[in-house]
C-alpha cells in the first residue's frame, strides 16, 4: 500500500458526459500529480500540483482540468468525454522538497471507461 | 527523440534464475534521477528502486539492483534469483532538473518491459 488513495477504482460512462477523479496523497506529501496511462500512448504526465497551486502542465487536454484543495486532496475533471479517453488514471504524490531522493508514489488507478 | 528507450517488449526467465530489463535514457541535464515500477496485472504502479545522476555506487533493494552506467547512459534492473510474483510490466523513468522553485518533477516513462517468470 503506497498510502496514495483514489476514487473511484472504476468509472463507466458515456460519451460526451463529465467525470471527477480523487485524490489523497500521501500524509507529508504537497505534491500531486496526475498521469494517464493507455494503450496507445502509455504513461503520459498530465499534470502537477504543488501545496495547492498548479506547478507545470504536460499533455493536458483543454476538456481535463484539475484542482489541489488546502487539505492537500486533488481532483482531476474530465468534461465532453470522448471514445479516446478511456484509460488507467494515475495520482501520483510526492514531498516535492527538491531533494534528489524525491520519489514518486503512485495510488491504485481508476479505470475510466468511456461508452 | 524518446526520453526513456525500452527496448524488450517482453522477457521470460525461468524461477530462480537472474534477469536484466535494459533502460536507456536521453537527457542533457547533469542532474537526474532514474526510478524504476513494477506494474502487476492488477494495476497499480509500485516504486521499485532509484538511481540519483550523482550517485556513486549502484543503487540496490533487497533483490533488486540498478545497474547504472552514466556514460552509456543507461540504467539497467536486475532481478536476482526471480519469482513467480516477479512477472508484470516494468517501467523505467527519469526525472530531470534541480528545484529552482518553479521547476516540476515529472515522470517520463519508457514503454514498459513484460517480464513473465517461468515456473
Amino acid at each position: 500500500d503506497s498510502g496514495v488513495t483514489q476514487t473511484p477504482k472504476h468509472l463507466i460512462t458515456a460519451t460526451g458526459q463529465r467525470v471527477t477523479l480523487r485524490c489523497s496523497p500521501r500524509s507529508g506529501d504537497l505534491s500531486v500529480y496526475w498521469y494517464q496511462q493507455s494503450l496507445d500512448q502509455g504513461l503520459q504526465f498530465l499534470i502537477q500540483y504543488y501545496n495547492g497551486e498548479e506547478r507545470a502542465k504536460g499533455n493536458i487536454l483543454e476538456r481535463f482540468s484539475a484542482q489541489q484543495f488546502p487539505d492537500l486532496h486533488s481532483e482531476l475533471n474530465l468534461s465532453s468525454l470522448e471514445l479516446g479517453d478511456s484509460a488507467l488514471y494515475f495520482c501520483a504524490s510526492g514531498r516535492g522538497s527538491g531533494l534528489s531522493t524525491d520519489t514518486q508514489y503512485f495510488g491504485p488507478g481508476t479505470r475510466l471507461t468511456v461508452l | 527523440a524518446q526520453k526513456i528507450t525500452q527496448t524488450q517488449p517482453g522477457m521470460f526467465v525461468q524461477e530462480k534464475e537472474a534477469v536484466t530489463l535494459d533502460c536507456t535514457y536521453d537527457t542533457s541535464d547533469p542532474s537526474y534521477g532514474l526510478f524504476w515500477y513494477k506494474q502487476p496485472s492488477s494495476g497499480e504502479m509500485i516504486f521499485l528502486i532509484y538511481q540519483g545522476s550523482y550517485d556513486q555506487q549502484n543503487a540496490t533493494e533487497g533483490r533488486y539492483s540498478l545497474n547504472f552506467q552514466k556514460a552509456r547512459k543507461s540504467a539497467n534492473l536486475v532481478i536476482s534469483a526471480s519469482q513467480l510474483g516477479d512477472s508484470a510490466m516494468y517501467f523505467c523513468a527519469m526525472r530531470e532538473g534541480r528545484d529552482s522553485g518553479a521547476g516540476s518533477y515529472q515522470l517520463t516513462f519508457g514503454k514498459g518491459t513484460k517480464l513473465s517468470v517461468i515456473p
